[in-house]
């Protein structure tokens, strides 16, 4: 059966450090990968998608960045966070365009 | 008019009550339809897909109306354990681009 792992689950950094979300899904072959991003109360934002190994889309202009460096593996990246960047930052991954399934979530915190 | 809206709520409910939400879709291109639940603080899990003839697990009941361009999702009996939010996600097409959530209804179930 098919898992997705996220880490780390909490993370508090200050503003202008650098951040790295990984996320990994095991039991599938050539999955959609997705990052989403929940602010306090609010519905799910897309970030970024992508259908393969180095085919990445932004939904959202931001400081952010996604790569996919194998075929179940994305990360999330910032340079330089913002306070704005506090959220709960969700992976989910699919096939093709059907059900999305999500992983446990990275709550951050900026401060 | 938002892609994909949701009475926020919050719905209350006594136990045992049947419940039942709505969600409006702008796109009657759309193809694919589901019901997610997010219990506070975790990541959304899937409920149910909504197929055209409406379908029905348990004591959740889904159903599409393309004319009117809604899903709706009905519990019947319903238990506290029901208590969360309900997201309805509709895909615009094929492509992992057009997922589009919904902000979600609250629902919280009371003894």
């Amino acid at each position: 059966s098919q898992t997705i792992h996220q880490w780390p689950a909490t993370l508090v950094q200050p503003v202008g450090s650098p951040l790295s979300l990984e996320c990994t899904v095991e039991g599938t072959s050539n999955p959609n990968l997705y990052w989403y991003r929940q602010a306090a109360g609010r519905g799910l934002q897309l970030l970024f998608y992508s259908i393969g190994i180095d085919q990445i889309s932004s939904e959202v202009p931001q400081n952010l960045s996604a790569s996919r460096p194998q075929d179940r593996q994305f990360i999330l990246s910032s340079k330089k966070l913002l306070l704005s960047d506090s959220g709960f930052y969700l992976c989910a991954w699919s096939i093709e365009g059907d059900e999305q399934y999500f992983g446990p979530g990275t709550r951050l915190t900026v401060t | 008019r938002k892609e994909v809206e949701q009475d926020p709520g919050p719905f209350n409910v006594p136990e045992g009550a049947t419940v039942a939400f709505n969600c409006t879709y702008s796109n009657s291109a759309s193809q694919s339809f589901f019901w997610y639940r997010q219990d506070c603080r975790k990541e959304p899990k899937l409920l149910m897909s909504v197929y055209s003839s409406g379908n029905e697990d348990g004591r959740f009941t889904a159903q599409l109306n393309r004319a009117s361009q809604y899903i709706s999702l009905l519990i019947r009996d319903s238990k506290l354990s029901d208590s969360a939010t309900y997201l309805c996600v509709v895909n615009g097409d094929s492509s992992a681009s057009k997922i589009i959530f919904g902000s979600g209804t609250r629902l919280s179930i009371r003894p």
